[in-house]
């Protein structure tokens, strides 16, 4: 199948810095991405969606100010955290969707977000 | 809204047996229901689809079944081995409202024993 890549697999930054979170689609061409936020023992939440060379649409209450994305490229999404603070420590993950699969998402391994 | 809910305790089973989770939805009739399954620290992988026009799908060791009456899925794993051990969730998609996008449930943590 389909292979989506997360980087960095985890990070770790201090309150207040900016923390960017790169998603790839390895094999295929995405043309939308999706981005999750889950904690522990809880669903994944989308948090917003982007189609390739268009502006994120997000989720109700997901600051966008706070959560960049930027999906500039069919092949390359980003996610940056910025001005992190501890509520923001999380599991994120992506995951992608082809022309070809509309049904179907494929899902990168994740990133492990501590903010101190 | 959109609901979809997921026994939240864990399921403990002996190897050999057979294991079943529950899927729940409300507000919603969707057309095909999603299976994944996530180990610690990982994403979802994608196990099973099955569509509202079936009532089973099938792949290996997996069964999924889907009552639109109800508004329930069942996942079983029959022949269970400690490999299996994981989180598993269902999902189903949303395409109200001009969006598509994937609603999760928290998922039933499921351990099998030796």
């Amino acid at each position: 199948g389909a292979v989506v890549s997360q980087h960095p697999s985890w990070v770790i930054c201090k309150s207040g810095t900016s923390v960017k979170i790169e998603c790839r689609s390895l094999d295929f061409q995405a043309t939308t991405m999706f981005w999750y936020r889950q904690f522990p023992k809880q669903s994944l939440m989308l948090m917003a969606t982007s189609n390739e060379g268009s502006k994120a649409t997000y989720e109700q209450g997901v600051e966008k100010d706070k959560f960049l994305i930027n999906h500039a490229s069919l092949t390359l999404s980003t996610l940056t955290v910025t001005s992190a603070h501890p509520e923001d420590s999380s599991f994120y993950i992506c995951s992608a969707r082809g022309r070809e699969s509309y049904n179907e998402q494929f899902f990168g391994p994740g990133t492990r977000l501590t903010v101190l | 809204s959109q609901k979809i809910e997921q026994n939240s305790e864990a399921l403990n089973i002996q190897e050999g047996k057979t294991a079943t989770l529950t899927c729940n939805y409300t507000n919603y009739s969707p057309a095909y229901l999603q299976w994944y399954r996530q180990d610690p620290g990982r994403g979802p992988v994608f196990l099973l689809l099955i569509r509202e026009n079936e009532k089973e799908k099938r792949k290996e060791r997996l069964k999924v079944t889907f009552d639109t009456t109800l508004k329930q899925s069942l996942f079983h794993i029959t022949a269970s081995q400690p490999a299996d051990s994981a989180t598993y969730l269902c999902a189903f998609r949303d395409q109200s409202g001009g969006y598509n996008k994937l609603i999760f449930g928290a998922g039933t943590r499921l351990a099998v024993h030796p």
